[in-house]
């Protein structure tokens, strides 16, 4: 089955500037999460969806970031003014709700200039 | 701080095992997992265990339990260079939080 996709890879933003992230869970998964992996750290959970409904927000920077999950399925992250202590990688994961095993796609690197 | 800690690095020769270490802090942990992280990678699940396991043995890999000093360990036999990464640590609360350590940097030298 594929695995979960996220685009972009890269992006390299200026302070202030806005970015998005998108995210495309394994098909059928449930729940999807929003990770920020700082360099040097495990990843913090920003977010978790269960189908299209807001799960666990407390860790995310409500006066910047937001993430919708339209439809239940693909969802999007977005930052908005961006700051140097942004930078980070951003990992999307999904699960099906068995062993709460988390599937995570490969990552969006944002550097913050 | 990270709730749950592990060593930052390891170096073993290939052909050696490798043991990495991991204690937690939540006692009501369900699940405890090890990932792994290649270079520009996403997170890759390993193996997992249940909180009431003691040991489990997958291949290469044995994941050892003690509940009463929260402490989990992931030994990988014969550890080759294709074994090389970040080894994260991660238990999952019966709020269904998941928490990740740091991550140990293994490093297999030939």
């Amino acid at each position: 089955e594929a695995g979960v996709a996220q685009s972009p890879r890269y992006k390299i933003i200026e302070k202030r500037q806005s970015v998005a992230f998108w995210c495309n869970p394994i098909s059928g998964h449930a729940t999807l999460y929003w990770y920020q992996q700082i360099l040097g750290q495990g990843p913090k959970l920003l977010i978790q969806f269960q189908n299209n409904g807001v799960v666990d927000d407390s860790q995310l920077p409500k006066d910047r970031f937001s993430a919708e999950r339209l439809k239940g399925v693909d969802s999007t992250l977005k930052i908005q003014p961006a700051k140097l202590e942004d930078s980070a990688v951003y990992l999307c994961a999904s699960d099906s709700g068995t062993r709460g095993e988390q599937y995570f796609g490969p990552g969006t690197r944002l550097t913050v200039t | 701080g990270e709730d749950v800690e592990q060593s930052l690095f390891l170096s073993v020769r290939e052909g050696d095992s490798s043991v990495i270490n991991c204690t937690y802090t939540d006692s009501s942990s369900t699940y405890l997992y090890w990932y792994k992280q290649e270079p520009g990678a996403g997170l890759q699940l390993l193996t997992y265990i249940f909180s009431n396991m003691d040991m489990k043995q997958d291949q290469r890999l044995t994941v050892l339990l003690n509940k009463k000093d929260k402490h989990l360990s992931l030994r990988i036999a014969d550890t080759q260079t294709g074994d090389s990464a970040i080894y994260f640590c991660a238990e999952t609360t019966l709020d269904n939080d998941m928490r990740f350590g740091a991550g140990t940097r293994l490093t297999v030298k030939p």
